[in-house]
C-alpha cells in the first residue's frame, strides 16, 4: 500500500472548524483515500472516503488535492467528542483483501 | 442496531492456555477480519475471510487459527498463547470486501498473556 504521512497532533477549540492534513505523494491512480478515527477506548470508526473529488457526508469534509498528494479532512464544527486519533488510509483498486493499512494518525486534541 | 460484538472485552490468561475470542456481526457481511493494536506499531490484520469456509492469512498470522463456519461470526483461536500475543484485538466487517466499503469495528478485546 502507498504510505500517507500526517503529522502527529493537533490541537483545535470546540465549535471551531479543524483541517486535518494528510500527503500522500506516492499515490496511484486506483488508490482511494480513507479516513477512520478511533475514540478513546473504543474501535475504528469509518469517517469518510474519496477518489478525486471532493466530498461531504455528515461527519465531515474530504478535500483532495487535484493532483491527489494531498488531502485533508475537514470537521466543520469540533466538539468534544471529536477528540480522536485520526488515520488517513489509501487503499489500492488491486486484490481481494480489503484489509485497512494504518499508520500512525494525527491525534486531535479539543479545547472546551 | 448494526454491530459487531467480541467477547470478551478483557481478558488475562496465561501462557499455553487455550482460548477463543469470539466475533459475531449482524450486518450479513461477507468479509470478516481481525486486527491487532500496538503501541508503536498500530494495526496489523492478523486474518480475514471473504465468505463461510474462506479464510487466508494476514500480515501477522502466526499463533493464531481463526474459523468462518457461519456468515456472522468469525472467532479467533490462540491454541497457545505467549506473552508476545498481549495487545488489543479488534474484529471487522464489511459488506464485500470492496475497495469502496466501510469496515465496521467490534469494540476490541485485551489480551493479557502471562
Amino acid at each position: 500500500d502507498a504510505k500517507t504521512t500526517q503529522p502527529n497532533s493537533m490541537e483545535s477549540n470546540e465549535e471551531e472548524p479543524v483541517h486535518l492534513p494528510c500527503n500522500h505523494s506516492t499515490i496511484s491512480g486506483t488508490d482511494y483515500i480513507h479516513w477512520y478515527r478511533q475514540l478513546p477506548s473504543q474501535g475504528p470508526e469509518y469517517v469518510i472516503h474519496g477518489l478525486t473529488s471532493n466530498v461531504n457526508n455528515r461527519m465531515a469534509s474530504l478535500a483532495i488535492a487535484e493532483d491527489r498528494k494531498s488531502s485533508t479532512l475537514i470537521l466543520h464544527r469540533a466538539t468534544l467528542r471529536d477528540a480522536a486519533v485520526y488515520y488517513c488510509i489509501l487503499r489500492d483498486r488491486g486484490g481481494a483483501n480489503s484489509k485497512l493499512t494504518f499508520g500512525k494518525g494525527i491525534t486531535l486534541s479539543v479545547r472546551p | 442496531e448494526a454491530q459487531v460484538t467480541q467477547n470478551p472485552r478483557y481478558l488475562i490468561t496465561v501462557t499455553g492456555k487455550k482460548l477463543t475470542v469470539t466475533c459475531s456481526q449482524n450486518m450479513n457481511h461477507e468479509y470478516m477480519s481481525w486486527y491487532r493494536q500496538d503501541p508503536g506499531l498500530g494495526l496489523r490484520q492478523i486474518y480475514y475471510s471473504m465468505n463461510v469456509e474462506v479464510t487466508d492469512k494476514g500480515d501477522v498470522p502466526e499463533g493464531y487459527k481463526v474459523s468462518r463456519k457461519e456468515k456472522r461470526n468469525f472467532p479467533l483461536i490462540l491454541e497457545s498463547p505467549s506473552p508476545n500475543q498481549t495487545s488489543l484485538y479488534f474484529c471487522a466487517s464489511s459488506s464485500q470486501g470492496l475497495l469502496t466499503d466501510t469496515q465496521y469495528f467490534g469494540p476490541g478485546t485485551r489480551l493479557t498473556v502471562l
